[in-house]
């Protein structure tokens, strides 16, 4: 079965400009959590939906939202991009029960130029 | 404010030796901790977990302890093999919560 995958791989942004990540769970996964890893950091939590539904929010700006569409996939999207947005972005998929392991995507690399 | 910390940044060992990696936590709302493995290019690779009714879970050659009163876990991998070199996260949260809090990573190096 294939994994988490996300699109694109890498993704080369100005300041200023919008960007969109996306997310494909693992096939019975409804679940689909987003996650920022800055250099030399551990992963950040950003958001979490299940079925949906807005599940969980991190400590980020509003700039950053996202959506899970009937599918189960999902979509990242940040505004009005910042130096400090460049980073990696992790999707995770679990089944949902709330106690599920998540498993992480390959990521999307982003810098912000 | 790290709740999660992982106090070493690197750590090098023989191949065939026991490979230790700490983490502390300080939140103790947590109850469900996990390690992953990265890679470079890479999103992290579920390793292992340990809930915390639990002081101790193994699979393989890895095995994580959980020292509560300590807010202290561990994950030990014996015997080391080159393979295992990556960075290695530690993983906390709460019950019914999907949202993992890492710690900054450690980067092991297994030496031939």
């Amino acid at each position: 079965d294939a994994g988490v995958t996300q699109s694109p791989t890498h993704l080369i942004k100005t300041r200023g400009q919008q960007v969109t990540l996306r997310c494909s769970p693992i096939s019975g996964h409804k679940s689909v959590s987003w996650y920022q890893q800055v250099l030399g950091q551990g992963p950040q939590f950003i958001f979490q939906y299940y079925e949906k539904e807005e599940r969980g929010r991190g400590n980020f700006p509003d700039r950053f939202s996202a959506r899970q569409f009937p599918n189960y996939s999902s979509e990242l999207n940040v505004n009005a991009l910042l130096l400090g947005d460049s980073a990696l972005y992790l999707c995770a998929s679990s089944s949902g029960g709330g106690s599920d392991t998540q498993y992480f995507g390959p990521g999307t690399r982003l810098t912000v130029l | 404010d790290q709740q999660v910390k992982q106090n070493s940044p690197s750590l090098s060992v023989q191949e065939g030796r026991i490979s230790i990696l700490n983490c502390d936590y300080t939140n103790s709302m947590f109850d469900y901790f996990l390690w992953y493995k990265k890679y470079p290019a890479e999103g992290p690779t579920f390793l292992i977990s340990i809930s915390s009714i639990k002081d101790k879970n193994e699979d393989g050659r890895f095995t994580v302890f959980l020292n509560k009163s300590a807010k202290h876990l561990s994950l030990h991998i014996v015997p080391s093999q080159p393979g295992d070199s990556a960075v290695y996260f530690c993983a906390a949260r709460n019950f019914g919560n999907e949202k993992l809090t890492f710690g900054t990573g450690t980067r092991l190096t297994i030496i031939p």
